[in-house]
C-alpha cells in the first residue's frame, strides 16, 4: 500500500486566494483525520470524519476553513480566502475506524505558506 | 479535560546510551497511550500503543515504552540509542469513550549524538 497520500506536498500562496489541500487515505481505512502543525500551537486536530461523515469539527479555526469527503477515497481541505497565519504544515491520516485503539497512519504533509 | 505533557523540550544522548523520552497524561477513564516520530519534513510515524494489558509494551525500532498508572506516565525508552534515532517524538492519549480524537503533547526533540 502506498500509504496516505497528499497533494501538493508545498503550496505557497498569496493572501486572499483559495487554498484546496487534497488527501487520499488508505485503502480500507474508514477514518480520515485532517491535523495542523506549527511551532507556536504544535499539532492541532482540525476535523474528522467516519464513513465519510464529519464527525467533530471543533477544531476548525473559523468559517473560512472546509472539509468535504466525498466518498472513502478522497477528502479536501479548503481554506477561502487564505490568511498568512494560515502558514502552517497540514496532514492527513487516516486508521481502520474510529475506535479508540487504533493508530492512526499519516501523510507526508502539505506544507502551506500564505504571503 | 484530556492532556498530554512532554515536560522535555529536547533530550540529549551520546550513542550507545539507554535514552528516555517523557510523557505524563491526564484523562478521566481509561486511557489509550501512543508514541509517534516525527523525521525532518516528514509526517508522523506510529511507534507503538498501550491499550490494555502488560504495562511494558514493546514497539518499532527496538523502542518500548512503561505504562505506569499510579504516576500517569508512559516514558518512551531504549537501551542504546542510534544517531538515526534523532527526530521528535510525540506522545498523544486518547480516551476509550472519545473514539478517534487524539491529544498530542508538544513534542521531545531527540538528539544523539556520535
Amino acid at each position: 500500500d502506498a500509504g496516505v497520500i497528499q497533494s501538493p506536498r508545498h503550496e505557497v500562496t498569496e493572501m486572499g486566494q483559495e487554498v484546496t489541500l487534497r488527501c487520499k487515505p488508505i485503502s480500507g481505512h474508514n477514518s480520515l483525520f485532517w491535523y495542523r502543525q506549527t511551532m507556536m500551537r504544535g499539532l492541532e486536530l482540525l476535523i474528522y470524519f467516519n464513513n465519510n461523515v464529519p464527525i467533530d469539527d471543533s477544531g476548525m479555526p473559523e468559517d473560512r476553513f472546509s472539509a468535504k469527503m466525498p466518498n472513502a477515497s478522497f477528502s479536501t481541505l479548503k481554506i477561502q480566502p487564505s490568511e498568512p497565519r494560515d502558514s502552517a504544515v497540514y496532514f492527513c491520516a487516516s486508521s481502520l475506524s474510529q475506535s479508540s485503539y487504533n493508530e492512526q497512519f499519516f501523510g507526508p504533509g502539505t506544507r502551506l505558506t500564505v504571503l | 479535560a484530556q492532556s498530554v505533557a512532554q515536560p522535555e523540550d529536547q533530550v540529549n544522548v551520546a550513542e550507545g546510551n539507554p535514552l528516555t523520552v517523557k510523557c505524563t497524561y491526564s484523562v478521566s477513564g481509561n486511557p489509550y497511550l501512543f508514541w509517534y516520530v516525527q523525521y525532518p519534513n516528514r509526517g508522523l510515524q506510529f511507534l507503538l500503543k498501550y491499550i490494555t494489558g502488560d504495562n511494558l509494551v514493546k514497539g518499532s525500532y527496538g523502542f518500548e515504552a512503561e505504562f505506569n498508572k499510579s504516576q500517569t506516565s508512559f516514558h518512551l525508552k531504549k537501551p542504546s540509542a542510534l544517531v538515526s534515532d534523532s527526530a521528535l517524538y510525540f506522545c498523544a492519549v486518547r480516551r476509550d469513550d472519545q473514539g478517534g480524537k487524539l491529544i498530542f503533547g508538544q513534542g521531545t526533540e531527540l538528539s544523539v549524538k556520535p
